[in-house]
């Protein structure tokens, strides 16, 4: 009965290599979001959905694709990855027009050697 | 958005009332007052939302005087669970939320 959950937890891979992580919350939720918390532990949005449709892109490199099939589902693919890139990703859910109260998924580890 | 200043860090001891305090001196009139959690590898968690004098939930307490300019987060007989980050963050009920450093909460036996 998990609101807001990601796969894989941990992913390793070396750099140029493409990889998706997968969210789902079952919250009922129209929004979700992908944010990225680095090794200072800095907590970054990058993209924000409503109802399917990309409303907010925080100047990601292209290199990142968040993909919505539904509502309830928000993917992240990312292509050629970097070094950089290593991070930990936070998946979120909120109700439509309730951006202040998030609810965030456990995050997947992200490591590029 | 409301920039927010709070302490970097705070050691408590167990049982005792924590309080963090956070300034929002230039918080705008239609803000309202968020607070997050985070343990050591999870994702942030809700805490509490307020826009002005006391709310409590069952988990803290969060306390926001007449002039708005500040709040502080109160938590009740704290235990060695609650060592985590704790955020504040002020912005519109719809604003996308920016965390900033947040308060690293050490709680001690």
């Amino acid at each position: 009965d998990t609101a807001v959950s990601q796969t894989p937890k941990y992913l390793v891979t070396q750099m140029g290599n493409d990889k998706s992580i997968k969210c789902e919350q079952n919250l009922g939720h129209d929004t979700m979001y992908w944010y990225k918390q680095d090794s200072k532990k800095f907590l970054k949005i990058m993209f924000s959905y409503n109802n399917k449709e990309l409303i907010i892109n925080e100047t990601v490199p292209n290199r990142f694709s968040p993909k919505s099939p539904d509502k309830a589902h928000l993917n992240l693919h990312i292509n050629s990855l970097e070094l950089g890139d290593s991070a930990v990703y936070f998946c979120a859910s909120s109700r439509l027009g309730q951006r202040g109260e998030q609810y965030f998924g456990p995050g997947t580890r992200l490591t590029v050697t | 958005l409301a920039k927010t200043t709070q302490p970097i860090s705070m050691d408590s001891y167990e049982g005792q009332e924590v309080n963090i305090t956070c300034s929002h001196n230039n918080i705008a009139t239609n803000d309202y007052i968020t607070w997050y959690q985070q343990f050591p590898s999870q994702g942030p968690r809700f805490i509490i939302q307020g826009y002005k004098t006391k709310v409590t939930n069952e988990v803290a307490s969060l306390f926001i005087p007449a002039d708005r300019k500040s709040s502080t987060l109160s938590l009740p007989r704290v235990s060695l669970s609650d060592t985590a980050v704790y955020y504040c963050l002020v912005g519109g009920i719809d604003d996308k939320i920016i965390f900033g450093k947040g308060t690293r909460l050490h709680i001690l036996p």
